[in-house]
């Protein structure tokens, strides 16, 4: 049973161009929530997909969207991308009917030069 | 004040240590609360629920004070394996959102 699966896991951009980041949920699961993660913080809530709508956002630019596909997979999407964009970005899914803790991906480390 | 605070660390204790993390969290009408673990350069993965009984795995013990608003974890007898980034979360409200603590760091020493 597969978890949570990231693409790519590594990834250089420069300034200014647009990004995007693909997730499958582990099997089962429902919904998917994106997280950055910048070196040395916890992860911050960039927003939920559930039934191919998005459901809960934070506090992020929309430069920042996302999209989901019938089959629960998820894509982040970043526009003008800026230096301070560079962090670990990490899927999380959940089954919305168990709500019972959040798998990971291994995350996609983006690098903006 | 933020949602979720933790203390940063790091922690640095021997090998056999006891060691107890706590973090505390904003929102009163929190419903679920979790530690994760973090190794370096790696995903967060679940480490246990914290129950209002409070709960025990093995060497872990995690504890709820919803009347001051913190979690706690319990490490007894350390070991080098457990040096990691152990991370506060928080269900504050619907819909499966959570939020995370910066997180704790952990450095047990031979």
């Amino acid at each position: 049973d597969a978890g949570v699966t990231q693409s790519p896991t590594h990834l250089i951009k420069t300034r200014g161009q647009q990004v995007t980041l693909r997730c499958s949920p582990k099997s089962g699961h429902d919904t998917v929530s994106w997280y950055q993660q910048a070196l040395g913080q916890g992860p911050q809530f960039i927003f939920q997909y559930y039934e191919e709508e998005e459901r809960q956002r934070g506090n992020f630019p929309d430069r920042f969207s996302g999209h989901q596909f019938p089959n629960y997979s998820s894509e982040l999407n970043v526009n003008a991308l800026l230096l301070g964009d560079s962090a670990l970005y990490l899927c999380a899914s959940i089954s919305d009917r168990v709500g019972y803790g959040y798998t990971f991906g291994s995350g996609t480390r983006l690098t903006v030069v | 004040r933020k949602e979720v605070e933790q203390d940063p660390g790091p922690f640095n204790v021997p090998e056999g240590a006891t060691v107890a993390f706590n973090c505390t969290y904003s929102n009163s009408a929190s419903q679920s609360f979790f530690w994760y673990r973090q190794d370096c350069r790696k995903e967060p993965k679940l480490l246990m629920s914290v129950y209002s009984s409070g709960n025990e795995d093995g060497r872990f013990t995690a504890q709820l004070n919803r009347a001051s608003q913190y979690i706690s974890l319990l490490i007894r007898d350390s070991k080098l394996s457990d040096s990691a980034t152990y991370l506060c979360v928080v269900n504050s409200g619907g819909y499966q959102k959570v939020t995370f603590g910066t997180g704790t760091k952990l450095q047990v020493i031979p």
